[in-house]
């Protein structure tokens, strides 16, 4: 799985939208961009998923490069239940062998929402 | 509700007791995975499994044992815990098939082990 490079920490304002960035320079063709968040060790959360295309649903968007090497989750009204370590992951869906289904999660972008 | 569970969500043992962390899921996926998350570290997964009798080590599987008799469950199992398996555990599922979005998992809410 392609490595995914984000910054460790990000703060936002109640009510404004969290941009958070991810690169994925190394990307490959059939690599899908996911996104997960964990809210104080609770089990992480999907978010949403894309693979060239942006992609919205009804908790965040997602905007990928053209190019794929890199991708923006936009939280587009944050609230102080958004605060949650966020993880972009990169993975070849149902890959063979011992990459099946694992996600490798990284460290991650802790997000603080401020009221 | 769609949901994966876990049991206990505390527990504290000692060295060498036996124990099992049982996980269920009622989304009759076929996919199930074990981690275990550590400060600095990150998740980090044990094992999973692709369906029923069908296990498999992910990248820290030493001191962990798994079965899946039947598909909603897929305990973990402690045979000899030892003080550096004191650690959150998170069990996950994944649905299969073709046309269904992959890779995305559901969590359940996790286990929190010390092992003395």
């Amino acid at each position: 799985d392609a490595k995914t490079t984000q910054p460790p920490s990000m703060d936002c304002a109640e009510g404004r939208a969290a941009n958070l960035p991810c690169n994925h320079s190394t990307i490959s063709g059939n690599e899908y961009v996911y996104w997960y968040r964990q809210i104080h060790s609770q089990g992480p959360q999907y978010i949403i998923h894309g693979l060239k295309n942006n992609e919205t649903n009804e908790m965040a968007s997602l905007i990928i490069t053209e190019d794929r090497k890199s991708s923006t989750l936009i939280l587009p009204h944050a609230t102080l239940r958004d605060t949650a370590v966020y993880y972009c992951i990169v993975s070849v869906p149902n890959a063979g062998g011992t990459s099946y289904g694992k996600l490798t999660f990284g460290q991650g972008t802790i997000l603080t929402v401020h009221p | 509700e769609a949901q994966v569970t876990q049991n206990p969500r505390y527990l504290i043992t000692v060295t060498g007791k036996k124990l099992t962390v049982t996980c269920s899921q009622n989304m009759n996926h076929e996919y199930m995975s074990w981690y275990r998350q550590d400060p600095g570290l990150g998740l980090r997964q044990i094992y999973y499994s692709m369906n029923v009798e069908v296990t498999d080590k992910g990248d820290v599987p030493e001191g962990y044992k798994v079965s899946r008799k039947e598909k909603r469950n897929f305990p973990l199992i402690l045979e000899s815990p030892s003080p550096n398996q004191t650690s959150l555990y998170f069990c996950a599922s994944q649905r299969e098939g073709a046309g269904v979005a992959k890779n995305i998992q559901y969590f359940g809410a996790g286990t929190r082990l010390s092992v003395l």
